[in-house]
């Protein structure tokens, strides 16, 4: 079964408004990291968080990490027409077989201007 | 001097047909990966390969055969293309181990007909 699910699918917001996505998980894992996904492109790799962390920042982003709850967000501040695309977590989960990401569903942010 | 690159971009093809679809890194990572997205962006690991040794085979049908020649290149052969098999194929890299980020190329848009 999928290991992470987001939350909420979709999101509209206007530009100058921050964007909170939510990601849940099963399993223990190594870390958990954020991708964007614009049309029709690859993944982008947007920031990594340890399973012994707790919060990340990195420009706009901030991530939180509660491993007790086995959940993430991401938090973009001041979001900009630009921010438009698909955010996924990635889970690399201890002990999986080989080196993997598993990924959650994504959720479609929408930055109108 | 793309990082992951894949070719072709789209393919269309015949139920029936073998189809292959290409990848190279030049960011000397030692770990090479196929994902496949489906029509609601879902991201499925198929394979990963470490040093041109298969270490992920995700239950994927047999008609996928996967194949490196060297580190650098991870090719994707479809034997008997069936309807199901339409999709985004992405390829990514990195380097072997947790905490890695993974690198994706643009993606392959297979459409079977």
């Amino acid at each position: 079964s999928q290991q992470g699910e987001e939350d909420p699918q979709a999101l509209s917001i206007q530009e100058g408004e921050n964007a909170t996505m939510n990601c849940s998980y099963k399993t223990s894992i190594n870390n958990l990291q954020w991708y964007r996904q614009n049309s029709g492109r690859g993944l982008v790799h947007l920031i990594l968080i340890r399973s012994n962390e707790r919060e990340k920042h990195s420009g706009r982003l901030r991530v939180t990490l509660d491993t007790s709850k086995k959940s993430s967000s991401l938090l973009i501040t001041a979001s900009r027409a630009a921010d438009t695309a698909s955010y996924f977590c990635a889970t690399d989960d201890l002990g999986a077989s080989g080196s993997r990401l598993t990924f959650g569903e994504g959720t479609q942010l929408t930055v109108n201007p | 001097d793309t990082a992951v690159s894949q070719t072709p971009k789209y393919l269309v093809t015949q139920m029936g047909n073998d189809k292959s679809i290409k990848c190279e890194q030049n960011l000397g990572h030692d770990t090479m990966y196929w994902y496949k997205q489906d029509s609601k962006k879902f991201l499925k690991i198929m394979f990963s390969y470490n040093n041109k040794e298969l270490i992920i085979n995700e239950t994927v049908p047999n008609r996928f055969s996967p194949k490196s020649p060297d580190k650098a290149h991870l090719n994707l052969h479809i034997n008997s293309l069936e309807l199901g098999d339409s999709a985004v194929y992405f390829c990514a890299s990195n380097r072997r181990g947790a905490n890695e980020k993974l690198f994706f190329g643009s993606g392959t848009q297979l459409s079977v007909l």
